[in-house]
């Protein structure tokens, strides 16, 4: 079965240091890889896409199928980035079942 | 455009009772998906309607069950609650389904058995 791993349960960064969150997974197909956040009061929302290799809020995510890794990076992080991320695998033809990591809770420090 | 709604926001049930959660999705969404979020078991992945059909279905007892009706609204419900059943219910919908489909969470409602 697919597992999504997110070993970081909390991740303390100062402002203007770069962050990288770290996400593994196991799957021996071709997945679809996602990254969710969810600030503080607010509902959880898609970040990125890997089929979209797009930056979103400065934010960067690559998939390493060598390494099962899809990690989000941001070279410098801002205090409003504090929030909780979510890391999600979805199968080839698997509609709408994500299976998502633990999460890791990100508080960037002044 | 609105976004998903869920009601009601919060459920206080005893053990035994049965529940019905309201979603209600993104005008024009066909996927609707329903997640448990627990604190010890993070996001799990409950089951997915499109077009009144449910079209997958997570490692869960048949005490959950749910529908989706033809303006695309679903419910869930439990029936015979358990303590373990106290969670946030999140419901997503999305267009498709597809790869260029993103799912839209609304904000939960927030289930305590006791």
């Amino acid at each position: 079965a697919q597992r999504v791993t997110q070993p970081e349960k909390l991740l303390s960064v100062f402002k203007g240091a770069p962050v990288e969150l770290k996400c593994n997974y196991s799957y021996s197909g071709s997945p679809e890889l996602f990254w969710y956040v969810q600030y503080s009061r607010q509902r959880l929302q898609l970040l990125l896409r890997h089929i979209s290799r797009e930056s979103i809020k400065g934010f960067t995510a690559d998939l390493n199928k060598g390494e099962t890794s899809f990690h989000l990076k941001k070279p410098f992080a801002q205090e409003e980035d504090s929030a909780m991320y979510y890391c999600a695998l979805r199968l080839t033809g698997g509609g709408n079942k994500l299976t998502f990591g633990t999460g890791t809770q990100l508080k960037v420090e002044l | 455009k609105a976004g998903v709604t869920q009601t009601p926001r919060y459920l206080i049930k005893t053990r035994g009772q049965q529940v019905t959660l309201s979603c209600s999705p993104i005008s024009g969404h066909r996927s609707v998906s329903w997640y448990q979020q627990t604190p010890g078991q993070g996001l799990q992945f409950l089951f997915e309607y499109f077009s009144e059909t449910q079209r997958n279905k997570g490692n869960f007892p048949g005490r959950f069950s749910g529908r989706q009706f033809s303006n695309s609204r679903s419910e869930m419900n439990v029936s015979t609650l358990e303590l373990g059943d106290s969670a946030l219910y999140l419901c997503a919908s999305s267009l498709e389904g597809g790869r260029d489909s993103p799912l839209h969470f609304g904000n939960g409602t927030r289930l305590t058995v006791t």
